[in-house]
């Protein structure tokens, strides 16, 4: 409902701490992956992507894990800085191409 | 290069009026989505065409939601007549296949009064 909405999990880290944001997705049949960040007032931004047939990748700072055994998602974020505070969503894409997206974490980094 | 641009920014109505949202993806890129996105929660896919062509519109409320993707590169979002539970960010985004990542605009914050 909209009060669940409202109250976003939020993942409080130390400026320099890595951070790990989790996300369970639905559909065993999903190949794509994505997470996306968004800032207040801006719309979603790509921050890496993965299909099925890997377990990780990685980019700057970034890297995401995928265990399709337990249809789990996580995002890990090295030396995590101000500037990572965000809302993270992470999608999936099943097999019509439907970008279904998750309920999203919010990312707090105190300095 | 330029991403997604979304016009206009945000839009106050009252309910009962029409409003319309206007996209125009990356260039080259074939699929554009429309979502819909209610504050605190994650985008919700409304309809996607590839090219011209709507493929997915299952989520759209056709009794009042409408979308047209004319020569397959801009794309308009119109609801007629607004309510007052249509309040939310309507978000457009465009990928250069159905099968890569999908870039997003900065969305339209529709407020109905």
């Amino acid at each position: 409902g909209e009060s669940v909405g409202l109250h976003l999990p939020t993942l409080s880290v130390q400026e320099g701490d890595n951070s790990i944001i989790n996300c369970a997705y639905s559909n065993s049949a999903s190949d794509y992956f994505i997470w996306y960040k968004q800032e207040s007032g801006k719309g979603p931004q790509f921050i890496i992507d993965i299909r099925s047939n890997m377990d990780k990748r990685q980019g700057q700072r970034v890297t995401v894990l995928l265990n399709k055994t337990v249809k789990h998602l996580s995002l890990q974020i090295a030396a995590t800085q101000p500037g990572d505070s965000a809302v993270y969503f992470c999608a999936e894409r099943g097999s019509s191409y439907k970008l279904i997206f998750g309920s999203g974490t919010r990312l707090l980094v105190r300095p | 290069e330029a991403g997604v641009v979304q016009s206009p920014r945000y839009k106050i109505i009252e309910k009962k009026q029409p409003v319309a949202f206007w996209c125009n993806p990356i260039s080259g890129h074939n699929t554009l989505y429309w979502y819909l996105q209610n504050l605190g929660q994650g985008p919700e896919l409304l309809i996607r065409y590839e090219n011209e062509e709507a493929v997915d519109d299952s989520q759209l409320p056709k009794d009042r939601f409408s979308a047209e993707r004319l020569k397959g590169v801009d794309s308009t979002l119109k609801i007629q007549p607004a309510e007052l539970g249509d309040s939310a960010v309507y978000l457009c985004a465009s990928s250069q296949e159905m099968n890569t990542e999908a870039f997003f605009g900065q969305g339209t914050r529709l407020t109905v009064v």
